[in-house]
């Protein structure tokens, strides 16, 4: 089965620098979603890009996805203290009708003030 | 429009005992789905119900944990008995198409604790 693998699995920045976190995933996608996870709280979606996009923004967010090498990124810009979270791509083999997300281990991500 | 909600926040039970999850999804959403992050790792699927049927259970652990959704609307999810490794954050999510890969609600999470 497939799975999303974030890297790096932790990273710390000063406010205001961006953040960039990567993720890769191994079977044929229909689109690959980001979501948050703020500490002890619930998952938040960020963007979901499809298969036949390449870029994707929103907000300070920038999302990026290449297809050919089954990878994507997800760039922060000027990082506040409240990007403090982890980051997980979220994936669903094309195949599958049922849809469950296959999620990566995630990216923890601390932004210092 | 409510989002997914679920209950408790946190349950903190010992070892050998019974808990029951709740979780309602968003009003008309057919498609239901249930995971976990166990000790920080990444998030697993359990199962999915369409409507009231379970559509996928191929990633529920073993058989202490029984899923249900009566009337397909709110669903149950029970870990009978608990054991320590069941501790972990249980998520549910919802969507509203089936067949289609779009985004699904996640609801805040039920934290379990088992002593």
């Amino acid at each position: 089965s497939q799975q999303g693998e974030e890297d790096p699995q932790a990273l710390s920045i000063q406010e205001g620098e961006n953040a960039t976190m990567n993720c890769s995933y191994k079977t044929s996608i229909n689109n690959l979603q980001w979501y948050r996870q703020n500490s002890g709280r619930g998952l938040v979606h960020l963007i979901l890009i499809r298969s036949n996009e390449r870029e994707k923004h929103s907000g300070r967010l920038r999302v990026t996805l290449d297809t050919s090498k089954k990878s994507s990124s997800l760039l922060i810009t000027a990082s506040r203290a409240a990007d403090t979270a982890s980051y997980f791509c979220a994936t669903v083999d094309s195949d599958n009708y049922g849809q469950n997300f296959v999620f990566g281990p995630g990216t923890r991500l601390s932004v210092l003030p | 429009e409510a989002g997914v909600t679920q209950f408790p926040s946190h349950s903190v039970i010992e070892k050998g005992q019974t808990v029951t999850l709740r979780c309602d999804p968003i009003s008309g959403h057919d498609n239901l789905y249930w995971y976990r992050r166990v000790m920080g790792k990444e998030i697993k699927f359990l199962l999915h119900f369409v409507k009231e049927s379970k559509q996928d259970e191929s990633g529920m652990p073993n058989n202490r944990f029984l899923a249900e959704r009566t009337g397909g609307t709110y669903s149950t999810l029970k870990v009978q008995p608990a054991e320590l490794e069941d501790s972990g954050v249980y998520f549910c999510a919802s969507s509203q198409v089936t067949g289609y890969s779009g985004e699904q609600y996640f609801g805040p999470g039920t934290r379990l604790t088992v002593t």
